[in-house]
């Protein structure tokens, strides 16, 4: 079975504070995502990446990067923390292969940030 | 561009009832179609998928979702629901690229 695992289940910090969320994933998976999940409007993606070093903005990247250094490995990082970004965030992994697309996400438990 | 519509926000059912819950799509390409069921506290776990071929998908836990392309629905179906099937589902679509997410149903199933 594919094992995602993010480093916390819940954080609180500070605004201002540099923020890093960590991702790991064994399964030898080429692709790698962060989302963040709020109440109504379901999961955004904040950026995804299909190979080491490489990055790619979704849908709401502004405030946050990512570091991809091994293949296992993908970190989200919050500049400089505000309180709108209080929210679940969750890491997905999946092959790549076949059509573009078709190769299911798998997904961590998330992480809970509160930002105070 | 595309965009997922689940038409309803949450669904309560008595145990051992039938459940629908509704996906719509729209999308200048073909895409893939996919369902994810989120228990408390958890990530999300894929429950069936529509790549090609028979329009009627089965997926775990009893679950089943049938493709129509003419009306662009997805919908997912169990014929009885019991008390472990509450959790929040997702209706999500992939024109060969990246997943686009619904903003999720959450099924009550009332004892």
């Amino acid at each position: 079975d594919v094992k995602v695992t993010q480093s916390s289940r819940y954080l609180v910090k500070r605004t201002g504070e540099k923020v890093f969320l960590e991702c790991v994933q064994d399964m030898d998976h080429e692709n790698m995502f962060w989302y963040r999940q709020d109440p109504g409007l379901g999961l955004r993606l904040i950026y995804f990446s299909y190979d080491v070093k490489m990055k790619e903005k979704g849908d709401i990247p502004e405030g946050y990067s990512v570091s991809r250094e091994k293949k296992e490995r993908f970190s989200l990082i919050l500049e400089s923390a505000s309180t709108n970004q209080t929210s679940m965030y969750l890491c997905a992994s999946s092959l790549a292969g076949g059509g573009a697309g078709s190769q299911p996400q798998h997904f961590g438990d998330g992480t809970r940030l509160s930002i105070l | 561009a595309q965009s997922v519509t689940q038409l309803d926000s949450q669904v309560p059912v008595f145990e051992e009832a039938p459940v629908e819950l509704r996906c719509n799509y729209s999308s200048s390409v073909s895409v893939y179609l996919f369902w994810y069921v989120q228990y408390p506290n958890q990530g999300l776990q894929l429950l069936l998928k529509y790549l090609s071929g028979s329009t009627l998908v089965k997926g775990i836990n009893g679950f089943e979702a049938e493709f129509n392309k003419s009306q662009t629905s997805f919908h997912l179906r169990k014929p009885s629901v019991h008390i472990s099937d509450t959790a929040e589902y997702f209706c999500a679509v992939n024109p060969r690229g990246n997943l686009f997410f619904g903003t999720g149903t959450r099924l009550t199933v009332i004892p």
